[in-house]
């Protein structure tokens, strides 16, 4: 199984606060992703990364910004959040075959 | 129409018994294909990947594709319990996104 950490695991902050996500691979995987995943909804794609520093929209990236200065880590901003950002954040990562490993996911709320 | 869509179930089969997981995708050129598999609580995880028509094998588990219909399949033989999840559907298009289908809750009784 790739290595791929989030942290932190579970967090729980007051609409308008800015929050940071961190995902952390260790498999050199060239791409990473942020989905969320919500009833109803299944996994949607917030952001992902094809490289350091090479980002791209995903379906869902409105109130999302996301960075990624080393092939390890890839950071999801949400930049002022809102009730309805309180989901399951998922980070994966994958190699040049597209095959996903997920992380554990970190459950937001937004109160 | 939805790009890559399961039946949302559950799918509810007797211990021993073969499951079929459904997916349908919209775009014809699409190439590579998976399937995930979600416990309750808890992250996806690979089960497999099919690139080329026809099936491919991996234990008891055996996913189908036939590209002509845009169709995949995944077939879970001697169903056990444990195999009670959420199974997605994921599809890599021509355009190099990949999609996620809503997923099909699998209930195996006991």
């Amino acid at each position: 199984d790739a290595g791929i950490t989030q942290s932190p695991r579970h967090k729980v902050t007051e609409t308008g606060t800015p929050v940071t996500l961190r995902c952390h691979q260790t498999e050199n995987h060239r791409y990473m992703y942020w989905y969320r995943q919500d009833p109803g909804h299944g996994l949607r794609l917030i952001h992902y990364s094809y490289g350091v520093k090479d980002t791209d929209k995903g379906e869902v990236s409105d109130g999302y910004s996301v960075s990624r200065s080393k092939t390890e880590d890839f950071l999801l901003t949400l930049e002022s959040a809102t009730s309805s950002q309180t989901s399951v954040y998922f980070c994966a990562s994958s190699g040049a075959n597209n095959e996903q490993f997920f992380g554990p996911g970190t459950r937001l709320t937004v109160l | 129409q939805k790009e890559v869509e399961q039946n949302s179930g559950p799918l509810s089969v007797p211990e021993g018994a073969i499951a079929s997981l459904n997916c349908t995708y919209s775009d014809r050129g699409s190439q590579s294909f998976f399937w995930y598999r979600q416990y309750s609580g808890k992250s996806p995880e690979l089960i497999m990947s099919i690139y080329s028509n026809g099936d491919k094998e991996d234990g008891r588990f055996t996913a189908q594709l036939n590209k002509a219909s845009q169709y995949v399949s995944l077939l879970i033989r001697d169903s056990q319990p444990s195999d009670s999840a959420t199974y997605l559907c994921a599809v890599r298009t021509s355009y190099d996104k990949v999609i996620f289908g809503p997923g099909t809750s699998l209930s195996v009784i006991p």
